[in-house]
């Protein structure tokens, strides 16, 4: 079955990196691409950015350029999403999820399984 | 940016009620609208995509509907397992969710 695995929880300092790896399985990697969802404690989804397996071309929320990179390995179908100078409000669980879309629509099914990211000094 | 309202933000109700969730944009985004159903603790897991097309293995008492700015989710018979959080998403530009609204128990 279509199944996207990430890595375990990190607990960085402020000013820090944090690399969240989602390993996707069931189906062809390169053919769907990987978004990238935050939800920080008791609050709503946002959206961080996406990537396009494939080529690698990203797309990333204006609030993250700057701070956000967003790769790929395909030999292991593996997607990845850095964030750079982590704050205390960065801490979040963040979700990876494979559009899929049709020519009238899209939509995010699956999703990972969460890896929540904590800053704190 | 195009953003997403979500009413009502909660609600209580009990089980075997009707219950309808709205969802507006603030442009018109034709059907690219989708819901999204979270439990505590877990991801989120679509429910209807392209406005009214039910996610295969969701529930019929689920049903999705509306175009353009306008769009509802309702589930026709609660049942307990439906206590959750449900948010909207819109796909036709940038993507943006809703706030969310939470389902509990009356």
């Amino acid at each position: 079955q279509v199944q996207l695995v990430q890595s375990g929880a990190e607990v960085k300092k402020p000013g820090a990196s944090v690399k969240v790896s989602c390993k996707a399985s069931g189906y062809t990697f390169t053919a769907y691409y990987i978004h990238w969802v935050r939800q920080a404690p008791g609050q709503g989804l946002e959206w961080i950015g996406c990537i396009n397996p494939n080529s690698g071309g990203t797309k990333y929320a204006q609030k993250f350029q700057g701070r956000v990179t967003m790769t790929r390995d395909t030999s292991i179908r593996a997607a990845y999403m850095e964030l750079s100078r982590l704050r205390s409000d960065d801490t979040a669980v963040y979700y990876c999820t494979r559009e899929s879309t049709t020519m009238a629509t899209n939509w995010f099914d699956p999703w990972g399984q969460g890896t929540l990211v904590t800053v704190s000094s | 940016d195009i953003q997403m309202t979500q009413s009502p933000s909660s609600l209580s109700a009990s089980v075997g009620d009707r219950v309808t969730i709205t969802c507006r944009a603030t442009q018109s985004i034709s059907s690219y609208l989708n819901w999204y159903q979270q439990q505590p603790g877990g991801a989120p897991k679509l429910l209807v995509y392209a406005a009214s097309s039910l996610q295969s293995g969701v529930p019929s008492r689920f049903s999705g509907s509306g175009s353009g700015t306008d769009f509802t989710l309702t589930i026709s018979s609660l049942q307990p397992e439906d206590f959750a959080t449900y948010y909207c998403q819109q796909g036709y530009s940038t993507p943006s969710f809703g706030p969310g609204t939470k389902v509990d128990i009356k």
